[in-house]
């Protein structure tokens, strides 16, 4: 089955990038997304990629796709301590296959953003 | 506009108890989807819906049952709770076409 995979924990200093990665199993996936889950509370969509895209920015982050490695980073610039959350990588099959858009998330990175 | 509502947001059970997760939603979506979410393992699909009156088996359906009567509600039944259900339920919801899930606040179960 699917499988997605994301180191636990990055740690970051304000104002600095942060870089968090995700390497991923089903090269069928059409969709890559990245959600992010503040404390309490459920995810909210931060991004997505089609994977026939190599890069896609929007203000401070940055997603970059390697699909031959299934490879998906998430960039963030100058960090800040409101951006201190969980975040997500998921792949999805698509919203047009009928199989009803099923996710497949990762483990989650916590992202602590330090002083 | 509530958006997805999940009630209750607490609940502890005893070992065999029985209860049901409501999640309701007034976005008109026709797609509802529950989750569990455990510790170093991210979010996982229990069940989904695509339309009312339908469902279909997730990643981990075992010992969960769901009913689509309405389409604004999703439910999510534990017949016989058990201490591996314990864990943090979401349901959440799209459009079909759409490409984001909007999520529920959660509800914190506990099974003692």
């Amino acid at each position: 089955g699917e499988d997605v995979e994301q180191s636990l924990f990055l740690s970051v200093r304000e104002g600095d990038s942060s870089v968090i990665n995700c390497t991923y199993t089903d090269s069928s996936s059409t969709y890559l997304y990245w959600y992010k889950q503040e404390p309490g509370a459920g995810l909210q969509l931060l991004t997505y990629i089609f994977s026939n895209m190599d890069m896609k920015q929007d203000q401070r982050l940055t997603v970059l796709l390697n699909k031959k490695d299934k490879h998906l980073s998430l960039r963030i610039a100058d960090t800040q301590t409101g951006d201190s959350a969980i975040y997500f990588c998921a792949e999805g099959e698509g919203i047009l296959t009928g199989g009803g858009n099923k996710l497949t998330f990762g483990t989650g990175t916590q992202l602590k953003v330090e002083l | 506009n509530a958006g997805v509502t999940q009630t209750p947001k607490f609940r502890v059970l005893k070992t065999g108890q029985s209860m049901t997760l409501l999640c309701a939603q007034d976005m008109n979506h026709e797609y509802m989807y529950w989750y569990r979410q455990d510790p170093g393992m991210g979010l996982r699909l229990i069940h989904y819906s695509v339309g009312e009156g339908t469902t279909a088996k997730g990643e981990v359906p075992d010992g969960y049952n769901v009913s689509r009567l309405k389409k604004q509600n999703f439910l999510l039944g534990l017949e016989s709770a058990a201490p591996s259900q314990t864990s943090v339920y979401f349901c959440a919801t799209t459009q079909g076409g759409s490409y984001e899930q909007y999520f529920g606040p959660g509800t914190r179960l506990t099974v003692t």
